[in-house]
Formats: structure tokens, sequence, C-alpha cells
């Protein structure tokens, strides 16, 4: 199996301000990787799949990056509304493994 | 607009049983891939199950083999878990989420989940 490592698992930020998130495989492999967003309460939306594709109605201030071990989310120009918990998903083999999570919190 | 409804969640008892349902609608159901994905309480996500559209495979976390099975009736546009001798790390919130057509499984739209309360 794939394990997925997130880091850091939290991370305190102001509005405006340039987060990053990293993800770590186990394993490499070339681009099934996608960026989800849930907020408390709420189903996770898709942000990024195969790394980098934004998905249709996501803002551009997001955008995925990697290939092989190290994936990266960089959320540019922090709005309110992405205060919330980010997860990495690896999409290259089954069993389907998630990372632990990230929480963006308000500085 | 493609709408995932979970339901069947509730309170069962260790070594009991439970089914959960997703209707869907909005899309054509017969087409494309579906699993579970669950969130125990103030956990992260974890992929349960898989299935192709057409019903032909299945995957499962090795958590759960053996003891759930994943089906789904085209006819019905419905998904299934049926989930047998539970345990008390089962509870979480369950989702149903469709894979997105793509050569990758990413999941592009989510159930509202149902929770599932494995306890004595």
């Amino acid at each position: 199996d794939i394990q997925m490592t997130q880091s850091p698992s939290s991370v305190s930020a102001s509005v405006g301000d340039r987060v990053t998130i990293t993800c770590r495989a186990s394993q490499g492999f070339s681009s099934g990787l996608a960026w989800y967003q849930q907020k408390p309460g709420k189903a996770p939306k898709l942000l990024i799949y195969a790394a980098s594709s934004l998905q249709g109605g996501v803002p551009s201030r997001f955008s995925g990056s990697g290939s092989g071990t190290d994936f990266t989310l960089t959320i540019n120009s922090l709005q309110p509304e992405d205060f919330a918990t980010y997860y990495c998903q690896q999409a290259n083999s089954f069993p389907l493994t998630f990372g632990g999570g990230t929480t963006v919190e308000i500085k | 607009e493609v709408q995932l409804l979970d339901s069947g969640g509730g309170l069962v008892q260790p070594g009991g049983s439970l089914r959960l349902s997703c209707a869907a609608s909005g899309f054509t159901f017969s087409r494309d891939a579906m699993s579970w994905v669950r969130q125990a309480p103030g956990k992260g996500l974890e992929w349960v199950s898989g299935i192709t559209g057409s019903g032909g495979n299945t995957y499962y976390a090795d958590s759960v083999k053996g003891r759930f099975t994943i089906s789904r009736d085209n006819s019905k546009n419905t998904l299934y878990l049926q989930m047998n001798s539970l345990r008390a790390e089962d509870t979480a919130v369950y989702y149903c989420a469709r894979q997105m057509v793509y050569a990758n499984p990413y999941f592009d739209y989510w159930g509202q989940g149902t929770l599932v309360t494995v306890s004595s």
C-alpha cells in the first residue's frame, strides 16, 4: 500500500498569506494525486487532480505541483473562506489512500 | 445537477450488521465508478471500497475486507455498502463519492454522509 504523509499537520496564517502544504508518498508515481478541501461538518471538495489540474469552479489561487514522491498544494493570497482542512489522496493504485490532513487556521 | 444522497446509518452493536445506501441522480450512474470513504470522529479520511460502473470489479481496504461488501443496482441508480461483523473502530461518517471520468480515481462529487455508530 502507498502511504501518504502530509506536512505540516496544521498551519496558522493570515488573510493574504501564501500557504504551502506538502504530501510525500512512500512509493513514487507520476501524477495520480488529488487535493481536497474539507470544512467542518461538510463533505470534502475536490480542488486539484492529476497533481496539477484545477477542478472546474475552483479559484486560480489554488495550485498543485509535483511528481514521484513529493507533491505540493499552494494557496496564494489566502482568503477567509480558505480556512479549512486539506487532504491529499493518491489515485495511483488500490487501496486508495489519503494523507492525514493539514488544518489551515487563522493567525 | 449531480446529487448523491447517503442513508442507512445508525447505532448498531458490535458484531452487528448495517446496509448503507447512496441514491444518485443527475448523471449516467451506470457509467461511473463509485466509492465509499469514511471519517471517524475527529479523524482524517479513509477510503473503504470502490466498484466499477458495471459492478464487475470491486476493491476494498484491508481494514474491511471480508466484512464489507460493495454493490450497486444500476436500474435504481443506487450504491450500497453491506457492513457485517461491525467493530467499534468502524464508527464513522460514511460518504459515497463519484469517481470522475478520468484515468485515475478522483472523487468529484460526494454525498452528505451518514453516521454509523458501533457501540453496546
